[in-house]
This record gives structure tokens, sequence and C-alpha cells, in this order.
């Protein structure tokens, strides 16, 4: 079974900053990879596929890059509303086809 | 607009049973894939079922194998997840999630909270 782990786990920045998210794989995933952001009592969103594709609706301040096992969610500048928790997932090729996530990232306001 | 709507959520007793129904719209349900995912209170994302389209293919986790039963009606729209035997450690937030197709979910409903307790 394939472990994502996520770093760090609490990320302190202010508006318009940078941000860097990272997701490390314990074994290669190529670039099947997703990342989700998750608000205070909403669901997940799906901001990036396939490791560096934006899902349809996400500003371009978002990106993601990598393959194998690191991965990484930016997002240029913050805005106020990006200060969320952010999960990385993969899915197994194989049986069980399994959703594997990690622990998340909360990005909070300094 | 696509959309998937959850319901069926509540207190139920260790021991007792709940079925949880997502309801889809806005897209041609029967092709898809489709994922239960749970979230405890304060904690991360946990998958725990996955369907196929036809609804020939099914996958539990670990967890909850034995226990829980996904299904699904294509023809009314909508997902299915039996639960017996709960457990206080199955307390969270249920999600359905539609499988892109790619291996990762989007959209995903707004959940129902399953709250087992005495």
């Amino acid at each position: 079974e394939i472990v994502l782990t996520q770093s760090p786990a609490t990320l302190s920045l202010s508006p318009g900053e940078r941000a860097t998210l990272s997701c490390r794989a314990s074994q290669s995933v190529s670039s099947y990879l997703a990342w989700y952001q998750q608000k205070p009592g909403q669901a997940p969103r799906l901001l990036i596929y396939d490791a560096s594709n934006r899902a349809t609706g996400i500003p371009a301040r978002f990106s993601g890059s990598g393959s194998g096992t690191d991965f990484t969610l930016t997002i240029s500048s913050l805005e106020p509303e990006d200060f969320a928790v952010y999960y990385c997932q993969q899915r197994s090729n194989w049986p069980p086809r399994m959703y594997t996530f990690g622990q998340g990232t909360k990005l909070e306001i300094k | 607009e696509v959309q998937l709507v959850e319901s069926g959520g509540g207190l139920v007793q260790p021991g007792g049973s709940l079925r949880l129904s997502c309801a889809a719209s806005g897209f041609t349900f029967s092709s898809y894939e489709m994922n239960w995912v749970r979230q405890a209170p304060g904690k991360g994302l946990e998958w725990v079922s996955y369907i196929s389209s036809s609804g020939s293919t099914i996958y539990y986790a670990d967890s909850v194998k034995g226990r829980f039963t996904i299904s699904r009606d294509n023809a009314k729209n909508s997902l299915y997840l039996q639960m017996n035997s709960l457990r206080a450690e199955d307390t969270a937030v249920y999600y359905c999630a539609r499988d892109r197709g790619e291996g990762d979910g989007d959209p995903w409903g707004q959940g129902t909270l399953v709250t087992v307790s005495s």
C-alpha cells in the first residue's frame, strides 16, 4: 500500500505570500496525484489532477508539479480565501482501487 | 450543474444499522465510478468503498469490510452505503464522490454526519 506524507503539517503565511506544500509517496505513483482544498464545514474540492492539471474553475495562482514520488502544490500569491486544509491523493491501479490520502497540510493566516 | 447530495445520516447506537444515499444529477451517472469517503471529527480523509459504473466491481477498506455494503441504482441515479454493526469509530461525515475517470474525485457531495453513540 502506498503511503502519502505531506509537509509541513501547518504552514503560517500572510496574504500575498507564496505557499509551497509538499507530498511524498512511499513508491512511485507516476503522475497520478491529485490535490484537494477543504474549508471548515465544506467538502473537499479538487484543485489539481494528474500532478499538474488545474481542475475546472480553479484560479491560475494554483499550480502543481512533480512526478514519481515527490510532488508540490504552489499557491503563487495567497488570497484570504486560500487559507484551508490541503490534501494530496492517489489511487492504486490494481485491486482494491482505493483512494489514499495524505494527512493534510493546514494553511493558516500568520 | 453536476451535483451529489447525500442523506440518511444520524445518531445510531453501537451495533446498529444505517443506510446512506447519494443522489446524483447533472451528469450521466451510469458512466462513472463512485466512491464513499469519510472524515472523522477533526481528522483527515479516509476512503471507505468503491463501485464501478455498472456495479459489477466493488472494493472496501479493511476497516469496514464485512460490515458495509455499497450499491447503486443507475435507473434512479443513486448510490448507497448500507452500514451494519456500527462502531464508535465509524462516527464521521460520509461523502460520496464521483471519480472523474482518472482516479480522483470530482465533485463531492456536501456530506452526511453519522454518529455512533449510546
